[in-house]
């Protein structure tokens, strides 16, 4: 059964700080990884998806990378700002046309 | 393009009654999954809809919970009757598989169903 889990649980930083988030699965016969973002009372924010063939994914000051064999994803966040903080969750899927697993997030605070 | 749409956004009830959530899938998406975040706990799946058929309902929690997606469009989430621990933001999400492999899953801005 995959799990996944996330370090740290939370995370309070000083803006311009470049962070990093860690994301770790259980079994590494995955079909993809993702990284989403969730603001208080909000939904889902898709940030980055890595099939399970890639290593990394970049988007703007986000870099995402995957490590299958040691079942591993960090999340990379480059001079953090304040519209930063949010809870940052990592979620497997052990195939196509199967559900997400997810992680249990990392609550990140970014002070101005 | 309209993205996954759920309905109500919130919902707050009294224990013993009865909820039904929507969800509206992305137009065309066979798709169809349900999953919930109750409070303190890591988000968790329900069940999956292929079109109109259960494809795997493995995470329902128990048999108040009842899914439903007629025609294979949107779909329905009933609690009946809800509970104290049924409190939580349920999200769902649709995707389509446009060749094999391929399979995106968007979601939803999620139901936050508070029970009293």
């Amino acid at each position: 059964k995959q799990e996944v889990t996330q370090i740290p649980a939370a995370l309070s930083v000083p803006e311009g700080e470049n962070l990093v988030l860690n994301c770790s699965f259980t079994d590494s016969a995955i079909y993809n990884l993702q990284w989403f973002r969730q603001d208080p009372g909000k939904g889902l924010t898709s940030l980055l998806l890595i099939q399970s063939s890639q290593r990394e994914q970049t988007s703007g000051r986000l870099n995402a990378s995957l490590d299958k064999s040691s079942g591993r994803s960090t999340l990379y966040i480059a001079a953090s700002q304040p519209g930063d903080s949010a809870t940052y969750l990592c979620a497997v899927r052990p195939n196509y046309g199967q559900n997400f697993v997810f992680g249990p997030g990392t609550r990140l605070s970014v002070l101005p | 393009e309209a993205g996954v749409t759920q309905f109500p956004s919130h919902s707050v009830i009294e224990k013993g009654q009865t909820v039904t959530l929507r969800c509206d899938p992305i137009s065309g998406h066979d798709n169809l999954y349900w999953y919930r975040r109750v409070m303190g706990k890591e988000i968790k799946f329900l069940l999956h809809f292929v079109k109109e058929s259960k494809q795997d309902e493995s995470g329902m929690p128990n048999n108040r919970f009842l899914a439903e997606r007629t025609g294979g469009t949107y779909s329905t989430l009933k609690v009946q009757p809800a509970e104290l621990e049924d409190s939580g933001v349920y999200f769902c999400a649709s995707s389509q598989v446009i060749r094999a492999r391929t399979d995106t899953q968007y979601f939803g801005p999620g139901t936050r169903l508070t029970v009293l």
